[in-house]
């Protein structure tokens, strides 16, 4: 069965500080997605990455980072110069690749963590 | 293109009664699937489907039904509500790279 775990379940920064949401993930697929969302506390989820097994060289998207390291199963990700635009709820998730379309599309998710960045 | 629409927005239920959430893409989606957020526990799969006539169970499936007569709809039924059921329910069609949610239904059993 797979499974996502986000430790930390609420985290306060001052704004411009840089901050990293850590997720640990299980899984006996060799092959599989990580993905990261976030919810805005209007409550929508908006997408923000998808890496796959067999990748794993860090990605940068602006001010995002996130870090997949295989040999820990982790898939961190990193705010740098956080802004106040940041607070919301951010979701790890899991999904299997290949296979049939249905198994390969059904995410996991970890319980989220919680950010609130202030000024 | 509006995506994934769902309606209806907020509801609120008495113990007992049933309902249909409704979710429809317009993107050609096959793959669509429902999902419930509850505090603390993230989201859980509820049913999925992978083309019109095909519905699969997820995770949490006890107390809800689908089907799935064409590409565009997914409804979502509840013929018993409980209290349990309280929740807020998210519909989602997958393309080539990502799951794309809908706004959510926030609904109360009381």
């Amino acid at each position: 069965a797979q499974k996502v775990t986000q430790a930390q379940t609420e985290i306060s920064v001052v704004e411009k500080e840089d901050v990293t949401l850590d997720c640990v993930y299980e899984t006996r697929d060799t092959t599989y997605y990580l993905f990261w969302y976030k919810q805005p506390p209007s409550g929508e989820l908006v997408f923000l990455i998808r890496r796959n097994s067999f990748d794993e060289q860090n990605e940068i998207s602006g001010r995002y980072s996130w870090n997949f390291q295989k040999s820990t199963s982790s898939f961190n990700f990193t705010i740098t110069a956080s802004q106040v635009v940041d607070s919301a709820v951010y979701f790890c998730a899991l999904s299997e690749a290949g296979g049939r379309t249905g198994t390969a599309s059904k995410l996991t998710f970890g319980t989220g963590t919680r950010l609130q960045v202030t000024l | 293109n509006a995506g994934v629409t769902q309606t209806p927005k907020f509801q609120v239920l008495k113990t007992g009664q049933s309902m249909t959430l409704q979710c429809a893409q317009d993107m050609n989606h096959e793959y669509m699937s429902w999902y419930r957020q509850d505090p603390g526990m993230g989201l859980r799969l509820i049913h999925y489907s992978v083309g019109a006539g095909i519905t699969d169970q997820g995770e949490v499936p006890n107390g809800y039904n689908v089907s799935r007569s064409t590409t565009e709809d997914f409804p979502l039924r509840l013929l018993s509500a409980a209290p349990s059921q309280t929740s807020v329910y998210f519909c989602a069609s997958k393309g080539i790279y990502e799951q794309y949610f809908g706004p959510g239904t926030r609904l109360t059993v009381t």
